[in-house]
């Protein structure tokens, strides 16, 4: 079946430093794939997708693309804030109605 | 501001009371569904609808209970709650298929406890 691994958290980073949290899928088709956030106390949002293979989503300064070699949608900042502290889940969907679920990432970014 | 409403925030029941957590779109989404949010867990979903009058079940339907009479509600009703009902619930719709895939619009969740 359809399935999503996300690398254990939590994550904690100073601020200023490279970011990774892995992603690996694992798909009876071609899906679409996306990266959600969720802040403390709030619902996930959406923070980038790819819909096919070496599509790059991007957005605030994250990225990930679509590799359907490795199967992996890698999330990466150059550069994390404080502000960047939050859950990340990635995702993949076919239909772009039922999504498939990470068990989320948190992460900490210290001043 | 669209978006999808959820109410209430939080709830605590004792177990084996009933309850209806709320979900309201303005987005015109044919897609709603239902998610639980469980430590370690991530999101799973328990219910889903792809229009008025039609619905079904995702991976943990038991103990749950939906109806979309309307387009824009979607509410989640528990019939006799259990402990393991404890959770975070999180309402969410999109465009239905093949209109693009957009993700999700998420509601900021109900967070439930049964004691």
């Amino acid at each position: 079946g359809d399935s999503v691994t996300q690398m254990e958290g939590p994550v904690t980073l100073s601020e200023e430093a490279f970011l990774t949290i892995n992603c690996t899928y694992t798909a009876t088709g071609y899906p679409s794939l996306f990266w959600y956030v969720q802040y403390p106390g709030e619902g996930l949002q959406l923070l980038l997708k790819a819909t096919k293979a070496d599509d790059k989503g991007s957005n605030k300064g994250f990225e990930a693309t679509y590799r359907k070699e490795t199967t992996s949608f890698h999330l990466e900042k150059g550069s994390v804030q404080v502000s960047d502290s939050a859950v990340y889940f990635c995702a993949l969907t076919y239909t772009g109605n039922q999504f498939y679920f990470g068990t989320g990432t948190s992460l900490t970014v210290i001043p | 501001n669209a978006g999808v409403t959820q109410t209430p925030k939080f709830q605590v029941l004792k177990t084996g009371q009933s309850m209806t957590l709320q979900c309201a779109q303005d987005m015109n989404h044919e897609y709603m569904s239902w998610y639980r949010q469980d430590p370690g867990m991530g999101l799973r979903l328990i219910h889903y609808s792809v229009g008025a009058g039609i619905t079904d079940q995702g991976e943990v339907p038991n103990g749950y209970n939906v109806s979309r009479s309307t387009t824009e509600d979607f509410p989640l009703r528990l019939l006799s709650a259990a402990p393991s009902q404890t959770s975070v619930y999180f309402c969410a719709s999109s465009y239905g298929v093949g209109q693009g895939v957009n993700g999700y619009t998420f509601g900021s969740g109900t967070r439930l406890t049964v004691v």
